[in-house]
């Protein structure tokens, strides 16, 4: 079975600084998707970044850009200029597929903006 | 273009008494998704709809959770009866295809506490 770890429980970052989150996955897979979700407190859940693994160039959304190693199994997130409003738990998730799949969360890192 | 719905947004109960929460996805999306999310743990899923249809439910506890999509649109997930380690976010999630890739759309959750 495919398993997501986040090894980082916490993290804080000062405001405008730049910030890295980690994820490692297993899976056996050579073809799948990866995600990264933005839980605020108290608010739903959001997508943040989405990295096909067929893809060699790590995928960018403004602020947010991801470091993706396949062979090492390897997929963080940077966040740049961090803001206030990028407080809150993030989830990285796998997915075998571009369909419907469920999808299989890490625990999550709670980040933390220092004003 | 309005989210997923979900309903109640909290709910206290005690132990062996029931409950139900309900979860209206975005219009046209097609396959539904209830996942627990227990404190500190990542989202898990427990069913998954394709339509009106059962696609997944192999971490659903059958002997105390139930779930229905009738029509094929509207979802309610029941516990009965419910027990202390049941207390959780209870997600609720639809999935479209977007740049060729499913992505899923969360609710905004139904925060569970059991006492």
């Amino acid at each position: 079975a495919q398993t997501v770890t986040q090894s980082q429980p916490e993290m804080s970052v000062q405001e405008a600084e730049t910030v890295t989150l980690s994820c490692t996955y297993d899976t056996s897979e050579s073809d799948y998707y990866l995600f990264w979700y933005k839980q605020p407190p108290s608010r739903q859940m959001i997508l943040v970044i989405r990295q096909e693994a067929y893809k060699q160039q790590n995928a960018t959304e403004n602020r947010f850009s991801v470091n993706f190693q396949k062979a090492a199994k390897s997929f963080s997130l940077k966040i740049s200029d961090s803001q206030l409003g990028d407080a809150a738990m993030y989830f990285c998730a796998y997915r075998r597929d571009s369909g419907n799949t469920p999808l299989v969360f890490g625990k999550g890192t709670r980040l933390s903006v220092i004003a | 273009e309005a989210g997923v719905a979900q309903s109640p947004r909290y709910k206290i109960i005690e132990k062996r008494q029931s409950v139900a929460f309900w979860c209206n996805p975005i219009s046209g999306h097609a396959t539904l998704y209830w996942y627990q999310q227990i404190l500190g743990q990542g989202p898990k899923l427990l069913i998954q709809f394709q339509n009106n249809g059962v696609v997944d439910d192999s971490q659903l506890p059958k002997d105390r959770f139930s779930a229905e999509r009738l029509k094929g649109v509207d979802s309610t997930l029941k516990i009965q009866p419910a027990k202390l380690e049941d207390s959780a976010v209870y997600l609720c999630a639809s999935s479209l295809m977007r740049r060729w890739v499913y992505e899923q759309y969360f609710g905004p959750g139904t925060r569970l506490t059991v006492t």
